[in-house]
């Protein structure tokens, strides 16, 4: 079964910086395009981030939200995607998904869990 | 960036009835290989979300035939018939048409 396990959310201060990270199993990861997606307390879905495949060199792409200050990677040998999070502000306080692309269904086919993102003084 | 606008924002529901929730686009979701890249979520209380359908009506591995999805170019529906306790939650759709991808911004399914 398809698995994405998120960790390392926590409390930070505006401006800090803090890297998340997905596991994945139970799929081909490295053909799968990998996305993050954020929901801050009480609201709605805000997709943030995306990264592509190899083939695809890897692109990435943002949210004008975010852009300049996170960075999606990932780590085909270790079935693994990242998202280093700088100058981190307090509307960034959210629960951060990991979804992963389905190999015929596309877009945010599977989700994990979630990893808890608070900024604030 | 293309603003999804779903109604109602909550609606309650008795076990057995049948619901529908509207999504309406700013623009029209058909790409330009002919698809069009609406799909549908469900995200239950404390839970993350699910996808439930993928394109406008394929229903995702699992998903029960209770549920369909219909619509085009940029008026869609979800149908839920019979509904059960385990479907109520917030449910989204999202468009992966343009880019930004975005969502709408939920219906609120409960029990009346």
């Amino acid at each position: 079964a398809v698995q994405l396990v998120e960790s390392g959310g926590g409390l930070v201060q505006p401006k800090e910086s803090l890297k998340i990270s997905c596991a994945a199993s139970g799929f081909t990861f490295s053909n799968a395009a990998m996305y993050w997606v954020r929901q801050a307390p009480g609201k709605g879905l805000e997709w943030v981030a995306r990264i592509r495949t190899k083939p695809n060199n890897y692109a990435t792409y943002y949210a004008d939200s975010v852009k300049g200050r996170f960075t999606i990677s990932r780590d085909d040998s270790k079935s693994m995607v990242y998202l280093q999070m700088d100058n981190l502000k307090t509307e960034d306080t959210a629960m951060y998904y990991c979804t992963a692309e389905g190999r015929v269904t596309g877009w945010f086919a599977y989700w994990g869990q979630g990893t808890l993102v608070t900024v604030s003084s | 960036d293309v603003v999804m606008t779903q109604t109602p924002p909550s609606l309650s529901v008795a076990i057995g009835q049948s619901v529908s929730i509207s999504c309406k686009s700013s623009q029209s979701l058909v790409y330009s290989d002919g698809k069009t890249y609406l799909h549908w979520l469900l995200q239950s209380s404390g839970r993350s979300p699910k996808r439930l359908i993928y394109q406008v009506s394929n229903l995702d591995s699992g998903v029960p035939d209770r549920f369909s999805g219909t619509g085009s170019q940029k008026d869609f529906t979800l149908k839920i018939s019979r509904v059960e306790a385990k479907d109520l939650g917030v449910y989204y759709c999202a468009q992966t048409t343009h880019f930004p991808p975005t969502f709408g911004g939920g219906t609120k399914l409960e029990l009346k």
